[in-house]
């Protein structure tokens, strides 16, 4: 079974700052996911990638399979950002193959 | 829908009671899966279905949880004589379907039901 390990579990920073949240895993994988979770419990898909960087607005998401570590960074962080940031691997045996990080907890200060 | 959808958001009951969850996935999904959370930790794997049979329930933690799937849409997780411990927040999720070798394909997550068994 995969073992996930993010950090840091928790990040406080000013609005603005460039956030780097790392996710390290032990097995190989078919993909990784990186998904946002807002007080309340929704869940939302940020990222899912198998290899190199993908981009979206001020989220950028990277993985390196040879290391097993990948990293979700936040340009320009905002308030509205603040949020759990969850990392999933998939060992592409089903379902049952996702295992999910604890989660890093974000808080971007006004 | 547009959307995963999850009723009841919220249910308190008490001990011994009997609880169902229910899920709508994004139309055509054919993968659908439930995961349970506890406060502080991330999801863990119940149960996924492939169309309308279970295709692993391994993570159903005892015979107290089943979930059925009739016509390969809605899903419903069903939970017998509830525990204190069964309170946690559990997330239901879709995806177009889940290939051997490939995994899931990108996920996506309802609001989850918060189920609270005083």
């Amino acid at each position: 079974k995969n073992e996930v390990e993010q950090s840091p579990q928790n990040l406080t920073a000013q609005e603005g700052e460039f956030i780097t949240i790392n996710c390290s895993y032990s097995v190989g994988i078919s993909a990784l996911h990186w998904l946002q979770q807002h007080p309340g419990g929704g869940i939302v898909s940020l990222f899912m990638l198998s290899s190199g960087k993908k981009k979206h607005g001020r989220l950028i998401a990277t993985i390196n399979i040879q290391e097993k570590h990948s990293s979700l960074h936040i340009t320009a962080s905002h308030p509205r950002d603040s949020a759990v940031y969850i990392c999933a691997v998939d060992s592409g045996g089903g379902a049952d193959g996702l295992t999910f990080g604890k989660g890093t907890h974000l808080i971007i200060q006004p | 829908g547009a959307g995963v959808s999850q009723t009841p958001s919220n249910k308190v009951t008490e001990k011994g009671k009997y609880v169902e969850l229910r899920c709508d996935p994004i139309s055509g999904h054919t993968a659908l899966y439930w995961y349970r959370q506890s406060l502080g930790q991330g999801p863990e794997f119940l149960i996924y279905f492939q169309g309308t049979g279970a295709a692993d329930d391994s993570g159903l933690p005892n015979d107290r949880f089943f979930a059925v799937r009739p016509e390969g849409s809605v899903s419903t997780l069903k939970i017998q004589r509830t525990e204190r411990g069964d309170s946690a927040v559990y997330l239901c999720a879709s995806s177009l379907e889940v290939i051997a070798g490939v995994g899931t394909g990108e996920l996506f997550f309802g609001e989850g039901s918060r189920l609270t068994v005083l």
